[in-house]
């Protein structure tokens, strides 16, 4: 079964480290989505990737987040420094191309800054 | 900007129908999603419309849409317990960038 592979499924920190999350997309798919899910905010789109390019990261603090996709199978969404406001989930999705918006979501990194 | 509007919780009794509606702002959408999320997991696409069409069925599931309104609303007959979940309402111009409402959370009793 074809499934999007995250690492970790959970991280806990200390405020001002730097966190790294990975995403291995399915196989294939040419667009690859990070979103942030928290309970007062739900679902947010901090960037997504086509063919390995970011088409848009608006929704990302750029001063501290970062995301790369070094290759079609690895997409990695960086915080540095980290702080407790960025405590969420975190899913990355991947999507074939010329769909209409199936996303395939990963089970995602809960993510705890302390 | 595009936003997405849903009521926060529904609880039903197992065998009736639950409806989860949704409201959104952007009138250009051409594609109206619902999602589900069961705890612990990432979101899976349960069903999608197009904004040229007005209702469609898959099973148990009922999508309709009201484009005038902007009013998208899904219909589960027969709702079971391994339909308790959150669901989530989304839409798209493009088919690839998704603004997703806040999700519903559907609360199935016995």
């Amino acid at each position: 079964d074809a499934r999007v592979t995250q690492t970790p499924r959970h991280k806990v920190t200390e405020m001002g480290q730097e966190v790294t999350m990975r995403c291995q997309p399915i196989l294939g798919h040419n667009t690859v989505f990070w979103y942030r899910q928290t309970m007062m905010q739900g679902l947010e789109l901090l960037a997504y990737f086509r063919n390995r390019a970011p088409l848009d990261d608006s929704g990302m603090p750029k001063d501290r987040f970062s995301a790369e996709m070094p290759d079609a199978t690895l997409a990695t969404l960086k915080i540095q420094p980290s702080e407790p406001r960025d405590s969420a989930v975190y899913f990355c999705a991947s999507a074939p191309g010329g769909g209409v918006g199936k996303l395939f979501f990963g089970s995602g990194t809960q993510l705890s800054v302390l | 900007g595009e936003d997405v509007e849903q009521s926060l919780f529904l609880s039903v009794r197992e065998g009736d129908s639950s409806v989860i509606n949704c409201t959104y702002t952007d009138s250009s959408s051409t594609y109206l999603y619902w999602y589900k999320q069961e705890p612990g997991a990432g979101l899976q696409l349960l069903t999608y419309i197009f904004s040229n069409m007005d209702m469609k069925q898959d099973q148990r599931l009922t999508v309709l849409l009201n484009k005038k309104d902007k009013h998208l609303s899904l219909r589960i007959a027969d709702t079971q317990t391994g339909d308790s979940a959150i669901y989530f309402c989304a839409e798209s111009k493009t088919a690839s960038k998704l603004t997703f409402g806040t999700g519903t959370r559907l609360q199935v009793t016995l």
